[in-house]
Formats: C-alpha cells, sequence, structure tokens
C-alpha cells in the first residue's frame, strides 16, 4: 500500500518565522519528491522537487529529503501572509510514473 | 508559458444528470492525469493515461465515471449520473516523464 501522510495541522506561525512541513512516505523505492502549494478554491501549484538525499534550496524554500528515514520536508523561511496556503506533499513511488499525495497541511501566517 | 487547460471552471448539476469535463495538457506531455479532490483532502488519482492509452483507471467508479484520451492530446471525464457525492475539485495534470506534473486550473462540480 502506498501511503503519504503529513501532519494535517493547522499549522499557525507568525509573520518572518520558519514554518516547518513534514511528510512522511511508505515505500523506500520512491525515486522522486514534490511540495505543492495550494492556495483556497485554486489548482496545486509546484514549489519544490528533491530527489536526492539532502537539502535543496530555491530563495525562501528549502526541501530536505532523507530516503533512510522515508522522510520529506519543506522549510519556509522569513514566512509571509501570502504564504498561508495548504502545502501537499506528493511522492512518484517509480511505477508507471504515478504521483501519490498526502492530504496537505494547512499554513497561516499570523501578520 | 504553457498552461494545463480546462473547461468549464465551474459546473453545477443536478443528480442523475450527465457532465462532461475537458482537459487540453501542456503539448507534449504524453502522460495526462485526472485526480478528484474532495475538499480537506489531497488529490485523488481517477485516470492516468499514457498517449491515448489507460495506464491505471483503478480507482475510477466505473459504473458512472469514463474518461477518454482518443487522440492522445486532449482528454474528456464524464459522470452520468451524477451523485450527490461527486462534488468536488477535478483536476487534470499533465508530465513529460517521471519528473514533475503540472495542474490545470481545474473545474468545481457542484451536485445538487
Amino acid at each position: 500500500q502506498k501511503e503519504v501522510e503529513q501532519n494535517s495541522g493547522p499549522l499557525s506561525v507568525p509573520e518572518g518565522a520558519i514554518a516547518s512541513l513534514n511528510c512522511t512516505y511508505s515505500d523506500r523505492g520512491s525515486q522522486s519528491f514534490f511540495w505543492y502549494r495550494q492556495y483556497s478554491g485554486k489548482s496545486p501549484e509546484l514549489i519544490m522537487s528533491i530527489y536526492s538525499n539532502g537539502d535543496k534550496e530555491d530563495g525562501r524554500f528549502t526541501a530536505q529529503l532523507n530516503k533512510a528515514s522515508q522522510y520529506v520536508s519543506l522549510l519556509i523561511r522569513d514566512s509571509q501572509p501570502s504564504d498561508s496556503a495548504t502545502y501537499l506533499c506528493a511522492v512518484n513511488f517509480g511505477t508507471g510514473n504515478q504521483f501519490y499525495f498526502g492530504t496537505g497541511t494547512s499554513l497561516t501566517v499570523i501578520p | 508559458e504553457a498552461e494545463v487547460a480546462q473547461s468549464p471552471r465551474y459546473k453545477i448539476t443536478e443528480k442523475s444528470q450527465a457532465v462532461a469535463f475537458w482537459c487540453d495538457p501542456i503539448s507534449g506531455h504524453a502522460t495526462l492525469y485526472w485526480y478528484r479532490q474532495i475538499l480537506g483532502q489531497g488529490p485523488e488519482l481517477l485516470v492516468q493515461f499514457q498517449d491515448e492509452s489507460v495506464v491505471d483507471d483503478s480507482q475510477l467508479p466505473k459504473d458512472r465515471f469514463s474518461a477518454e484520451r482518443l487522440k492522445g492530446v486532449d482528454s474528456t471525464l464524464k459522470i452520468q449520473p451524477a451523485e450527490l457525492g461527486d462534488s468536488a475539485m477535478y483536476l487534470c495534470a499533465s508530465s513529460l516523464s517521471w519528473d514533475e506534473q503540472f495542474f490545470g486550473p481545474g473545474t468545481r462540480l457542484t451536485v445538487l
């Protein structure tokens, strides 16, 4: 059974703080990992992808991957009110080019 | 910038009626996905196409849902008859390979 789990939140952080979002997955053979941001009523928007163990930074966003622990996280530095959204973790388990999504973590950045 | 197109953006229908959604993927993307997203949940895969062939439709309720991608480009998802529980966002996405998929704006379906 392929599963992707996220802490559903809601997560609230003050403006300027670091927001930490976590995701675990069930299959050690997973190849690629993605973070999507979804504003209310909108479709998911890809913000980060990561394929190798370690950190990947893109602006205020850092994705961290630990395949041994089957764990991927997203850090948002200097959080802004515009970061308030639901963040979806997605995993490509490597079979048939299929993506599995977690239920999402709701983030609110308080001005 | 290339985008996935979907129509309609919103659809309100009565139960037992038929509805259809259309998706045009990013040019050159061979893989096309239809997802259903219920409020507060993550997207759930309904059907995946590789070119014109169905790769996975194991979660598609085949008694009422159908999907096609006849020429391997655009795709149609149909529900007949619609039920109250079908109210959700229907998302289309496309990808070039195992790497990254991109979503269209979605169709918000309300069944009354």
